[in-house]
């Protein structure tokens, strides 16, 4: 049973840094990408980027450049986003999905539960 | 890069048939999925490159891709099909995913 479990709820204050966690489990954990999505209350589904648990290469949307970082510890097939100098507007639910490649028409399947992130002063 | 369209809302009796449409440039030549979000749940794949359903995904649930607009229809809907629909495909240009801005069924 393939499965993405992400870390706790969070809440932060602005300027500062979250970092949430997706410990994948039910299949071989080098062999996919993992992506980040997030929701904010209401919206609908924004991509942030991906990161190749094998190679550690990583690809991030232009809007989150310089802010986000993807990590990832073989050790325990956990996969990390970061994202600093946190806004009012980062407040979301973040999920990490698992990418199924398909020769350019890739999608996404399972995703994780989802970390809801407040961002509040 | 891709801006995929889908209408803010369906609403359907139960029993009926609810049509869900996403809609783009030169949608044909790329593959469509579709992901369906109950309130408070994380997304589920529905249904992949137009018209595969994953395993576990009622044969009531489909996917077409015709010309310009790909269709998720749901036959003799039931109410645990209210949620949040989304059509995703992938941009090569750019090679990352594309998310329509989902349609919300309501199951009168």
């Amino acid at each position: 049973h393939v499965q993405l479990v992400q870390s706790g709820a969070e809440v932060k204050k602005p300027g500062a840094s979250v970092k949430v966690s997706c410990k994948a489990s039910g299949y071989s954990f080098i062999s996919n990408d993992i992506n980040w999505v997030r929701q904010a209350s209401g919206r609908g589904l924004e991509w942030m980027g991906w990161m190749n648990p094998n190679s550690g290469d990583t690809g991030y949307a232009q809007k989150f450049q310089g802010r986000v970082t993807m990590t990832r510890d073989t050790s325990i097939s956990t996969v990390y986003l970061e994202l600093s100098s946190l806004r009012s507007d980062d407040t979301a639910v973040y999920y990490c999905v698992r990418n199924i490649p398909a020769a350019g028409t890739d999608w996404f399947d399972p995703w994780g539960q989802g970390t809801l992130v407040t961002v509040s002063p | 890069s891709n801006v995929l369209t889908q209408a803010p809302s369906v609403s359907v009796a139960p029993g009926q048939t609810a049509r869900m449409t996403c809609g783009g440039n030169s949608l044909r030549s790329k593959s469509v999925h579709w992901y369906q979000q109950k309130s408070g749940q994380a997304p589920v794949l529905v249904v992949s490159a137009d018209s595969d359903r994953p395993s576990g995904i009622p044969e009531r649930i489909s996917g077409s891709n015709s010309g310009n607009t790909a269709t998720l229809t749901i036959s003799r809907v039931e109410a645990e099909d209210e949620a949040d629909y989304y059509c995703q495909v992938w941009d090569s240009g750019s090679d990352h995913p594309v998310f329509g801005g989902g349609t919300k069924l309501t199951v009168l």
